[in-house]
């Protein structure tokens, strides 16, 4: 069975930084591209980040753009996300998705909140 | 900026047929944006439905089927059913490794 956990969560002040983690089991991690995707409060689904097989290839959204960093480490089956110079607007449930066919997004985790308030 | 637009809403009689559209504000959506569709319950995480414009994830009822009408992409729920009332959302590929939800559609069976 497919599982994506994401953590690392949590309430942090503006301007500040977190990193999420995402383990994933259940299938062969290496041979997915991953995403990130964030749902702020009440508000609809936004990409915002992709890795590459290998992590070599990186994209984002600009508004996450010079401020996020999506990693990956496939022998432990993680990806991570590193959030720095966080504002109020990046408050959002934030999920660890898979890549798939078609420019697609696959497998879904259940999400972890991020709370950007001081 | 790309903007990927969606109904915001939309109603349907249960065993109806409604059809949900992706709109793309810099022209038409084709096959090269490899649209795709998404349900989200309220509490959970979405559930991927459509890939490919018209591939059905596996699990998926053969009463969701997408499509290009159009220039725009289109979600059709054919025969709807209760559990079917959920928001959901069209995701497209805009070029550049860059893809972009639209807004969502509330679908409300009753």
């Amino acid at each position: 069975e497919v599982q994506l956990v994401e953590s690392g969560g949590g309430l942090v002040q503006p301007g500040g930084s977190l990193r999420l983690s995402c383990a994933a089991s259940g299938f062969t991690f290496s041979t997915y591209w991953m995403h990130w995707v964030r749902q702020a409060p009440g508000k609809g689904l936004m990409w915002i980040s992709r890795i590459t097989l290998d992590g070599s290839g990186t994209s984002y959204a600009d508004s996450v753009k010079g401020r996020f960093t999506i990693s990956r480490d496939n022998a432990k089956n993680t990806v991570f996300l590193q959030m720095n110079s966080l504002r109020a607007e990046d408050t959002a449930v934030y999920y660890c998705v898979t890549g798939y066919s078609g420019h697609a997004l696959g497998y879904w985790g259940q999400g972890t909140l991020v709370t950007v308030s001081s | 900026q790309t903007v990927v637009t969606q109904e915001p809403s939309f109603s349907v009689s249960p065993g109806g047929t409604v059809t949900l559209t992706c709109g793309l504000s810099s022209g038409s959506v084709s096959t090269n944006n490899f649209p795709s569709w998404y349900q989200q319950t309220p509490g959970q995480a979405p559930r991927t439905l459509i890939y490919s414009t018209n591939t059905r994830s596996s699990g998926v009822p053969d009463r969701f089927s997408g499509s290009i009408l159009g220039n725009k992409a289109a979600l059709t729920i054919t025969g709807a059913q209760a559990d079917d009332e959920s928001h959901y959302y069209c995701l497209l590929y805009v070029g550049s490794d860059i893809w972009v939800f639209g807004g969502g559609t509330k679908l409300t069976v009753l």
